[in-house]
């Protein structure tokens, strides 16, 4: 079946501006991650929804940060009042439960932020 | 809380040669480990995996062994090709719950 598909695939914006990121996570799969990648760096958890369990929001980097979940189906990030730093690779994940021992986490192809 | 080490990079090598990327970690339960590679231009992929001690994941030539008495899970290939240049991401999973990401090491291999 499809992949984790995240749009847009880039994304140009101005400082102060806000965005909006979106992931389809694979059909079934009750978990979804949010990362950010900097250049050269590591992933960088961001927020985590599984099922209809309150999300897991203790990557957020600050109150400018948001992401919602409709069901087990698509999440969409926002960042408000965009900033430089905010520049980074957006990634989605999902996975089949999020509670299974050695489950795996399927990427999409993230989202290329830049704030000019 | 959890975290991940690994060994810093870029490493650089000749092909055919021997890889080894050290991948070290804490955890307060008994996570399951994991290696994502990145090719380039690519999204992150599962390359291997290891749920218990003494596990051992393999994947196109690459290994891994669970190694909790060391709290290891290095990265061995005992052959690398050019294809093989990505960065690798070393990462664990407790009780299924959020992963931790090592910070990747870079490899880049020479024909």
């Amino acid at each position: 079946g499809a992949g984790v598909s995240q749009s847009p695939s880039n994304k140009v914006t101005e400082k102060g501006k806000d965005v909006e990121l979106r992931c389809d996570p694979i059909s079934g799969h009750t978990a979804l991650y949010w990362y950010r990648q900097r250049l050269g760096q590591g992933l960088e958890f961001l927020i985590y929804f599984q099922g209809n369990s309150a999300p897991d929001k203790s990557g957020l980097p600050s109150d400018r940060f948001s992401a919602e979940r409709t069901g087990e189906s698509v999440s969409t990030l926002t960042i408000q009042r965009t900033q430089q730093e905010d520049s980074a690779v957006y990634l989605c994940a999902s996975s089949l439960s999020g509670a299974g021992v050695g489950e795996t986490q399927y990427f999409g192809p993230g989202t290329r932020l830049l704030v000019l | 809380g959890d975290s991940v080490t690994q060994m810093e990079g870029p490493v650089t090598l000749s092909e055919e040669a021997f890889l080894t990327i050290n991948c070290t970690y804490t955890a307060t339960g008994y996570p399951s480990l994991f290696w994502y590679v990145q090719y380039p231009g690519e999204g992150l992929q599962l390359l291997l995996k290891a749920t218990k001690a003494d596990d051992k994941g393999s994947n196109k030539g690459f290994e891994a062994t669970y190694r909790k008495e060391t709290t290891s899970f290095h990265l061995e290939k005992g052959s690398v090709q050019v294809s093989d240049s990505a960065v690798y991401f070393c990462a664990l999973s407790d009780y299924g719950q959020n992963f931790v990401f090592g910070p990747g090491t870079r490899l880049s291999v020479l024909p």
